[in-house]
């Protein structure tokens, strides 16, 4: 069974914050991901990866950078948070065309910015 | 352009009985995977069943199956014998020809099964 982990599961934080989401990945899975769930968007990505040291953009990256230490690891930096912000994060892992492309979630990460 | 819609924004139905949901979407490609994904109230979102596009037959997992209309780019889930624990919000997906890119979702459905 796929396992993604991420930490931390809640966080609060106030405008201005400095936030690390982290993720680490069991699967030995090359592609790794990180999406934002807001009411009425769905889960829209902001960060990609295919690999340890390979970072690329998704579809709502501004405000949000992004590092893959090695292959298990994946984090979200938010340097300067603002309310905007706020919403669940979910990390995902993928084999690529491997296993078709299918994702695996993490359990979510639940980020508030006052 | 949004290129997965879910136009159901929620179902409600009896338990034992069937709900039908709908997805359409758009692509290019003449090669691509269909997924349906299910999170729960806990927020955990879990893969359920696929449907890749050179293949004429429906999916079928369990008590959950496809109804797959290329035509139309239309993939819908179909639950059979429906239970309380069915209730959650139902994802379409669809990955494209650059599987790097992960997935695009639609907005999802609102499942509730009431007893």
């Amino acid at each position: 069974e796929a396992a993604v982990t991420q930490s931390p599961r809640n966080k609060v934080t106030v405008t201005g914050g400095n936030v690390t989401l982290s993720c680490r990945q069991t699967n030995s899975h090359n592609y790794m991901y990180w999406y934002r769930q807001d009411t009425g968007h769905g889960l829209r990505l902001i960060h990609y990866s295919y690999g340890a040291g390979n970072l690329q953009i998704g579809d709502v990256p501004d405000g949000y950078k992004a590092t893959r230490t090695t292959q298990e690891d994946f984090f979200l930096l938010l340097e300067l948070a603002s309310p905007s912000q706020t919403s669940l994060y979910f990390c995902a892992s993928s084999a690529g065309q491997k296993n078709t492309g299918q994702l695996y979630f993490g359990e979510g990460s639940k980020l508030t910015v006052l | 352009a949004q290129k997965v819609t879910q136009t159901q924004t929620s179902i409600s139905v009896m338990e034992k009985t069937t709900v039908t949901m709908d997805c359409v979407y758009e692509t290019q490609d003449s090669s691509y995977f269909l997924f349906w994904y299910k999170q729960t109230a806990s927020g955990e979102i879990v893969f359920l069943i696929r449907q890749d596009s050179y293949k004429k037959e429906n999916a079928t997992v369990g008590h959950y199956s496809l109804n797959f209309q290329k035509p139309k780019s239309s993939i819908g889930l179909i639950i059979t014998a429906t239970q309380i624990e069915d209730s959650a919000v139902y994802f379409c997906a669809m990955r494209e020809n650059n599987y790097a890119q992960g997935l695009t979702f639609g907005l999802g459905t609102r499942v509730s099964v009431f007893p």
